[in-house]
């Protein structure tokens, strides 16, 4: 079965410091990657995707990830954190052509990225 | 410009009520997808619509319907909800359901509360 795990439910970083979000996924066949982001009160903000090419994605905003085929993850990274980062952070996996799923995504649990100033 | 436009913002309904949800874009998306998301919780796929046409229907109870009048154009309609309906549900648009690089970008949501 498709999943997608975060295994962080709050990550807490110092304004300056570099960040990184977990998430692993599994999936059979090849994978369609994304993270989101979710301000409070808001809809889901797409950051970046990872479809096919370079492991390193760059994303909006400074983000990037990282895909790890062997490992199964996609990390979500950004050297400096700015206290405006913190919000709700979602991994989604998208199922591949051909599933009868096609388009659906399946996300993570979500990670509250605290910045402090 | 990746704007996916809902109305209202806010709503607020009595068990009996009928109310209806609205969704827009103007991308040119081909695909429509409604979300409902409970408070610090994944968004949970409700429904699809491809090319104007309902794709996946995600086991809703039937006092959720969805219509899609047009390729900009996405409604839910509310009728007899439950007081565990109320959550924040989320509008998404995608260019090309289940293409390589397709990618969703959602509407800010309508809070929906059911008293």
């Amino acid at each position: 079965a498709q999943s997608v795990a975060q295994p962080e439910d709050q990550v807490n970083v110092a304004e300056g410091n570099p960040l990184t979000v977990k998430c692993t996924y599994s999936v059979s066949g090849n994978p369609y990657l994304f993270w989101y982001v979710q301000y409070p009160n808001r809809g889901l903000q797409f950051l970046l995707k990872y479809i096919t090419g370079d492991n390193l994605v760059k994303g909006s905003y400074g983000f990037e990830a990282e895909f790890n085929k062997s490992q199964t993850s996609f990390h979500l990274k950004k050297p400096s954190a700015l206290v405006s980062d913190s919000a709700l952070y979602f991994c989604a996996v998208r199922l591949g052509l051909g599933s009868s799923n096609t388009g659906k995504l399946i996300f993570g649990q979500g990670t509250t990225l605290q910045v402090k100033p | 410009d990746t704007e996916v436009t809902q109305t209202p913002k806010h709503l607020v309904m009595g068990m009996t009520n009928k109310k209806s949800l609205k969704c827009e874009q103007h991308m040119g998306h081909r695909a429509m997808y409604w979300y409902k998301q409970k408070a610090k919780k994944p968004p949970e796929l409700m429904f699809v619509y491809s090319y104007e046409k309902l794709s996946i229907n995600e086991s809703v109870p039937s006092r959720f319907s969805p219509e899609c009048p047009n390729s900009s154009l996405l409604n839910l309609h509310l009728h007899a909800l439950q007081p565990e309906d109320s959550a924040l549900y989320l509008c998404a648009s995608s260019q090309i359901p289940g293409g390589p690089t397709d990618t969703q970008y959602f509407g800010p949501g309508t809070r929906l509360t059911v008293l």
